[in-house]
């Protein structure tokens, strides 16, 4: 299994501009999980999916984040307009139900 | 409130010396605790899952114990490809979010 996989692993962005990160959760799982790491703040939970539908999304910082789970392969998180403080790691996980989260790679994330 | 505390925040240790490190915890009900190692670049990858107070579970140098406020890893003779920062979580009966710990920095020095 590949795992989960990221993309872009790198962007850097100006302030103002739309950004989409994007994700494939390893088949056969139900659950997907955005999450945020900071120096600060550590890793926080942004919001999660179950079966392609959002859950718990009290996470998300505010009105300028979404995202979107269209099919079990396929999740996007977006930032409009993007932020000098949104500049993080995003993570996105994966798991079965009551199962383990699994990691992607991450997407580095710098806002000018 | 779930909440995760992690000591140290960074430790360093020479090749072959033991420690541990703590992960307290108060959460409404446990679901799990659970043990990531972090490299730097890369996502959290698992080592262990502990369901109940006095569970252990190892792995090569690590051994992960589980009270019902703490948790620790122990590192027996560590290695340098052992320096990496380690993160626990909890989670919660009902659903599946997981809230982390700041991690502990691990350095092993040849």
């Amino acid at each position: 299994d590949a795992g989960v996989i990221q993309s872009p692993r790198h962007e850097v962005t100006e302030m103002g501009q739309e950004v989409t990160l994007r994700c494939k959760p390893i088949s056969g799982h139900d659950y997907l999980f955005w999450y945020r790491q900071t120096m600060m703040r550590g890793l926080e939970l942004l919001i999660y999916f179950n079966n392609n539908v959002p859950i718990d999304d009290s996470g998300m910082p505010e009105d300028r984040f979404s995202a979107k789970m269209p099919n079990a392969s396929f999740s996007t998180l977006k930032i409009q307009p993007s932020e000098p403080r949104d500049s993080a790691v995003y993570f996105c996980a994966s798991s079965t139900p009551a199962g383990t989260q699994y990691f992607g790679p991450g997407t580095r994330l710098l806002v000018l | 409130e779930d909440q995760v505390t992690q000591s140290p925040e960074a430790l360093r240790l020479q090749e072959g010396e033991s420690s541990s490190l703590n992960c307290s915890y108060t959460v409404s009900g446990l679901r799990g605790l659970f043990w990531y190692r972090q490299d730097p670049g890369k996502g959290p990858e698992f080592l262990f899952t502990l369901y109940s107070a006095g569970e252990e579970k190892e792995k090569e140098r690590l051994k992960a114990t589980l009270t019902k406020k703490e948790s620790f890893l122990h590192i027996t003779a560590p290695k340098p490809e052992d320096s990496a920062t380690y993160l626990c979580a909890v989670g919660v009966l009902g659903n599946e979010k997981l809230t982390f710990g700041t991690g502990t920095r691990l350095t092993i020095i040849p």
